[in-house]
Order: C-alpha cells, then structure tokens, then sequence
C-alpha cells in the first residue's frame, strides 16, 4: 500500500506566486524525500529530510516534517513556469529499508 | 558519465508475450527498485534489491520477475501472467535502500499491441 499521500493533487498558480504541497504517511520513517518528475520522465530528487529534522531549504525550495502528524510540505517560493511537474513524496520505512511513493500533486505554474 | 539507464524507451508486447526491461548502472549503488506508473497516478513497487543475488517483493509483484546477478543490473521480466502490463516503468537504484536520494532512469512505455 501506498505509503505517502500528496495534497493537493492538482495545483495551478501564477507565475512569481509561492506553490505549497503537503505529504501525509502513516508509519515511523528514517526519512522522507521530494521528487520533482516532467511528463514522460523519470524522477529527480529535490531534498532529503530526516526523521530528526524539523525543516530544511535548498535554493527556492523550503521542506518542513512534522513526525508527530506524520507529514511533510514542500514550499517553492517566487516559482517560474519551469517549475511545472509532478511533485512527489517518498518515504523510508523503519521497519521496511524500502523507499515509497504517494500519488503525486501536479503543479502549473501559468506565465 | 555516472547514471543509470534503462532500455529501450518504447517497447511493445503482444498478448501472451514475456518481455524484459533492461536497467543498467555505473553508480556503484548497492539499491535497485523498480516501479510502474499508470497515467496520472503515483509510483507503485514493483520489486526492489539490496544486494546482488537478493531481492524483495513490493506491493505488486504478481505477473513480474527480476533478477540481480550482477551489482549493475536489474532486469525486469514482465510475463503473461501481468493481465494488464501497459504502463510506464521506472528503474531506480540509490547507495544505500531508501537511506539516501535515489536516481531514476528515464523509464520505459510498455504498450500490449
């Protein structure tokens, strides 16, 4: 079963705006990832968090986790119509050492 | 150049047919996944791998095989026995299993013809 669930599963904003996604799991994790796929490609890895991490930046990108309501968002400010994708998050099991995905938000950013 | 690659990029099966995903890396990586994707849906696992001549089902093995003979490879045989195996396949490896980034190849669409 799926254990990463993306909200929302489609969002469009204007170029220039900040885009905000959230992830919500439901075991204990090492740690949990967000992946960025273009239509027709494989994933690239964006950031890393880790289960004793309570926020992290990485350029325009800003990620925070919330163990205790096990869940995650992912922050891109001033975003550009390259930033359009699917936004995906991963999760580590502690119990499992396998790396799952949710369903994904796509994001349009409108020039 | 280090990465990992997966062939071919379009491949197309006739009902009853097995046919096999090749996925290669020179990344030294001990982790190899692999995962199909519906349109419009996320990544499901189809079978993953830890070290050679090892590995693990993932929450939709039936229909699928693999093998990890070698660090570098990790084909997917995708058998009759899959009763819908149109999707897009993405192979992926990473250091260490689910401990640090993992790199996907660019995936290969599977059509039933």
């Amino acid at each position: 079963s799926q254990q990463g669930e993306e909200d929302p599963q489609a969002l469009s904003i204007q170029e220039g705006e900040n885009a905000t996604m959230n992830c919500s799991y439901k075991t204990s994790i090492n740690n949990l990832q967000w992946y960025r796929q273009n239509s027709g490609r494989g994933l690239v890895h964006l950031i890393l968090i880790r289960s004793n991490e309570r926020e992290k930046h990485s350029g325009r990108l800003r990620v925070t986790l919330d163990t205790s309501k096990k869940s995650s968002s992912l922050l891109i400010t001033a975003s550009r119509a390259a930033d359009t994708a699917s936004y995906f998050c991963a999760t580590d099991w502690t119990s499992g050492s396998r790396l799952t995905f949710g369903e994904g938000t796509q994001l349009t950013v409108n020039p | 150049d280090g990465g990992i690659t997966q062939s071919p990029k379009y491949l197309f099966r006739k009902e009853g047919q097995n046919v096999t995903l090749s996925c290669e890396q020179n990344l030294n990586h001990d982790a190899m996944y692999w995962y199909r994707q519906d349109p419009g849906q996320g990544l499901r696992l189809i079978y993953y791998s830890q070290i050679v001549n090892d590995f693990q089902k993932g929450d939709i093995a039936e229909g699928y095989s693999v093998s990890r003979e070698k660090k570098e490879s990790f084909p997917l045989t995708v058998t009759s026995a899959q009763k819908n195996p149109t999707a897009f396949y993405l192979c992926a490896s990473s250091k260490w299993t689910g401990e640090t980034e993992a790199f996907f190849g660019q995936g290969t669409r599977l059509t039933v013809v």
